[in-house]
């Protein structure tokens, strides 16, 4: 399948453990900012977004937090699992034109070890 | 509900062919992204169409064009291959149209293309 985690940074993590996945932006204008996640041989799947307006956002065992002064982005997964395993891309959306533009970031791939 | 699906998902072409790959956006959305994944590197934006036009642009030449028809489907079209257009291609569809929602994107597994 896919290897997206080539030349990737990776974060190893022990099953169970809280995961962090952090990324750093420089559009400030961005309307959204979305993590998703991509395993292999797969497309992007949606996780989670935060509006720009809000500084924290949980769903389900992930939470995303928001510091647009330093303008970072992070995701936290909490009791990470084997099926955790795949890169993380943070994206920003901006409207541009009339439509949305979705831009990704480099990634990072998280490696659960049992 | 039908999610999207592309075709080919693989193939090979040798530089200067052309290509052309199909999406089916999911059911329901009227908005067609294409992106293009070298390996190791994240989706960079090629183009957006909604309601049959294009509505936006990446940084992308001329050579790399596309279509969507009244059932919301699209094609991208690749002309003059070069070996740096070796990569995996991504189209995502959405419901958004030109504003509102998060741009929250529902992708396909892709069409992996290497040109020799």
């Amino acid at each position: 399948g896919e290897n997206v985690g080539l030349h990737l940074p990776t974060l190893s993590v022990q099953e169970g453990d809280n995961s962090i996945i952090n990324c750093a932006y420089s559009n400030s204008a961005s309307d959204y900012f979305i993590w998703y996640k991509q395993e292999s041989g797969k497309g992007p799947q949606f996780i989670i977004d935060i509006r720009s307006n809000m500084d924290k956002r949980q769903g389900q065992r992930v939470t995303v937090l928001l510091n647009k002064t330093v303008k970072h982005l992070s995701l936290q997964i909490a009791a990470t699992q084997p099926g955790d395993s795949a890169v993380y891309f943070c994206a920003e959306n901006r409207s541009s034109g009339g439509y949305q533009k979705v831009t990704f970031g480099t990634g990072t791939k998280l490696q659960v070890i049992p | 509900e039908t999610g999207v699906t592309q075709s080919p998902t693989h193939l090979i072409k040798t530089r200067g062919q052309q290509v052309t790959l199909r999406c089916s956006s999911q059911s329901g959305h009227n908005t067609v992204s294409w992106y293009q994944q070298a390996l190791g590197q994240g989706p960079q934006f090629i183009f957006q169409y909604y309601r049959e036009e294009e509505n936006g642009r990446g940084n992308f030449p001329p050579r790399f064009s596309g279509l969507q028809f009244p059932n919301y489907s699209s094609e991208l079209n690749v002309n003059a291959l070069e070996l740096d257009d070796s990569a995996l291609y991504l189209c995502a569809s959405s419901p958004g149209g030109r504003t509102g929602d998060t741009g929250e994107l529902f992708f396909g597994e892709g069409s992996r293309l290497t040109v020799l």
